[in-house]
């Protein structure tokens, strides 16, 4: 069974970097044509891709958002970590990691599991 | 930036078919996903590569693709299916971006 957990904190300040922790089980990171990605969706609002990283250590970012993302794996561990700088209210959101499993590997290339989510606001 | 665009709403009363559109001119060239999210959950796959249906969802779900549209279709809608509905794909700057469209808030009457 696949599962995907996110934790981090639930408040930070504004200017502060925000670090979350996507911890999963059932599948590797290793293994060819998987891939971990973040996503966000502000309350009320539409979902909105972050990053991703893939098998190869490939990364990925939002256009609008690299100057501020980092994402990393701990393929030991079954976690990938998502650094966000500059944190601001806007960016009050609900956190979701998701897994990606490719077309070549036998899975859907789509944001197939996901994690429940973690809420982050952002306020002083 | 690339954009996808779902009307806001869609309506229908239960057994009705339920269609939502998403456009977006990467489309034609870009594999399209569909996402039900319901409140207080994370969003779950129901259609992916345009018009296939991953095991578990039920067969009333169906995809299609016609060039800048792609279009969910829900046949038989039944109350349970009352959710928020996303579309994803990428842009085709040859650049990995994937886009969520702003979503369809599906009300079954």
């Amino acid at each position: 069974q696949v599962t995907l957990r996110e934790s981090g904190p639930a408040l930070v300040k504004p200017t502060q970097t925000l670090t979350l922790t996507c911890t999963f089980s059932g599948f590797s990171l290793s293994t060819s044509g998987m891939c971990v990605s973040w996503i966000r969706q502000p309350p009320g609002r539409a979902l909105e891709w972050l990053a991703l990283i893939d098998w190869e250590d490939d990364k990925h970012y939002s256009t609008s958002l690299k100057t501020r993302l980092t994402i990393s794996k701990d393929t030991s561990k079954n976690q990938v970590v998502l650094t966000m700088t500059n944190m601001d209210p806007v960016d009050t959101a609900t956190y979701y990691c998701a897994r990606i499993k490719g077309l070549a590997a036998g899975g859907t290339d789509a944001f197939d599991i996901w994690g429940q989510g973690t809420m982050v606001s952002v306020s002083s | 930036s690339y954009e996808l665009t779902q009307p806001p709403s869609v309506s229908v009363s239960p057994g009705q078919t339920a269609r939502i559109t998403c456009s977006g001119y990467a489309l034609p060239n870009q594999y399209a996903y569909w996402y039900q999210q319901k409140p207080g959950q994370a969003p779950v796959l129901v259609i992916y590569k345009d018009t296939e249906r991953p095991s578990g969802i039920p067969e009333r779900f169906s995809g299609s693709n016609s060039g800048t549209t792609v279009t969910l279709t829900i046949s038989g809608v039944q109350a349970e299916d009352e959710a928020d509905y996303y579309c994803q794909s990428a842009d085709s700057s040859g650049t990995p971006n994937w886009v969520f469209g702003g979503g369809t808030k599906l009300t079954v009457l």
